[in-house]
Parts: C-alpha cells; structure tokens; sequence
C-alpha cells in the first residue's frame, strides 16, 4: 500500500530533550516536506526537500533541522525542543513535478513539549 | 510571494443544501492551486486541484471549484451537503520560484453540516 508513514504519532517530552520524528514513503516520490498545523494558522512549511541531499527552509524553519540521505526517509529533528514547538506535525511527499501533483500526507505526529 | 486567503473560518449548512467555501490568493506567478479536506483526527487528503487545464475542476464526492483568474478566486462548492462533509478543508497554492517548489496553505475552513 502506498503510504507515507511517522513515527512516534504522539510524544511527549520536556524542553531541551532532543528528539527526532521519521518519515518514509513507499512510493519513490522525490519531494518531501514536514508542516507544523495550529489553531486558527492553517499548515505552515518548516522545510522542504526537492531529492537527496536537497533541502531548504521553508516559512517557519527555526528550531528544527532535517536532513535527506535517502530517498524514502526525511526525518525532523527537533536538538532543543520550546513548548511553542506543541503542535501537531504533518510529513508529505510528491512526485518530481509537485507544483502539479498532489502531496500524500503521513498521518500526523502530535507533540507535546513541556 | 504568495498568499491564500480562506474567507470563512467557519461555515454552518444544513444537510441538503449547497456548500460554498471561498479561497482567494494572489501570486507573481502561474499558480497550482487545490483544496484538501481533513476528517477529524485524521491526515489531509486531496479533494480537487487545479494545473492550468479546465477552470472547472471536478473533485472526489461531489465538490467542484471554479478557477477564476480575473477574482483570484478557486472556491470550492457542493449542491448538496452530506453528514459525511463535516470536516476542515484547506486551500493550497503551488508555484515554482527559482527551481524551488513554493507551497501555501490556507488558514482553513470548519465545515459543519446540521442535520
């Protein structure tokens, strides 16, 4: 089945704690991207991913890293999570040409930073 | 840059009537735009989108939107709400910007749907 998967889908953790949540893709997309989703804010990009080794910041990247050295995983890492990163993050991935195509969404992971 | 506005952050309909959820945006260049729906509790999934083809998208359960470049416009619509539609639904447009994919979501819209 063609999916896009995280883990953990919820964590809870304490400030300064590092931590790290996966993504993979089963269906060889190039494009991957993580979103922060708020109350009332809509999904905002943190970063993004045109292939390996290709990343880029999107609208709210600080505090967060992410790296790309395999094609089906794009994880995110948090090294000295805030309680203002309490939010529900959302992982997706498209085709090439993803301007045009739909982005599958993982099912969301739900952080708690105390 | 771009930007999407969703007019409404709640819209309240009875079931059987038609639903109208409104997406404006602007944007230097050709934009893709398309609408998700999210179920409580559950991940995004894609309801229609728009690629410079026919202006009138038809999406999955009925819903269509309307392109309209001249309003910078995309609402999306149904005739006739279902129980089922009650959800959240996102506006998002699409562009390439020096090579790089630029991606905006909307704030969204809380469909509720009275029986």
């Amino acid at each position: 089945e063609a999916q896009v998967t995280q883990n953990p889908r919820y964590l809870i953790t304490v400030t300064g704690k590092k931590l790290t949540v996966t993504c993979s893709q089963n269906m060889n997309h190039e494009y991957m991207s993580w979103y922060r989703q708020d109350p009332g804010l809509g999904l905002r990009q943190i970063y993004y991913s045109m292939n390996v080794e290709v990343t880029d910041k999107g609208d709210v990247p600080e505090g967060y890293k992410v790296s790309r050295k395999e094609k089906r995983n794009f994880p995110l890492i948090l090294e000295s999570p805030s309680p203002n990163q309490t939010s529900l993050y959302f992982c997706a991935s498209s085709t090439r040409q993803g301007i045009y195509n739909e982005q599958f969404f993982g099912p969301g992971t739900r952080l708690t930073v105390l | 840059a771009q930007s999407v506005t969703q007019l409404d952050s709640h819209v309240s309909v009875s079931e059987g009537t038609p639903v109208l959820l409104r997406c404006n945006y602007s944007s230097s260049y050709s934009p893709s735009l398309f609408w998700y729906v999210q179920h409580p509790n559950k991940g995004l999934q894609l309801l229609l989108k728009y690629t410079s083809a026919a202006t009138l998208v038809k999406g999955i359960n009925g819903f269509e939107a309307e392109f309209k470049k001249s309003e910078t416009s995309f609402h999306l619509t149904k005739p006739s709400a279902h129980m089922s539609d009650a959800a959240e639904y996102f506006c998002v447009v699409s562009v390439l910007s020096g090579g790089y994919q630029k991606v905006t979501f909307g704030t969204g819209t809380k469909l509720q749907v009275i029986p």
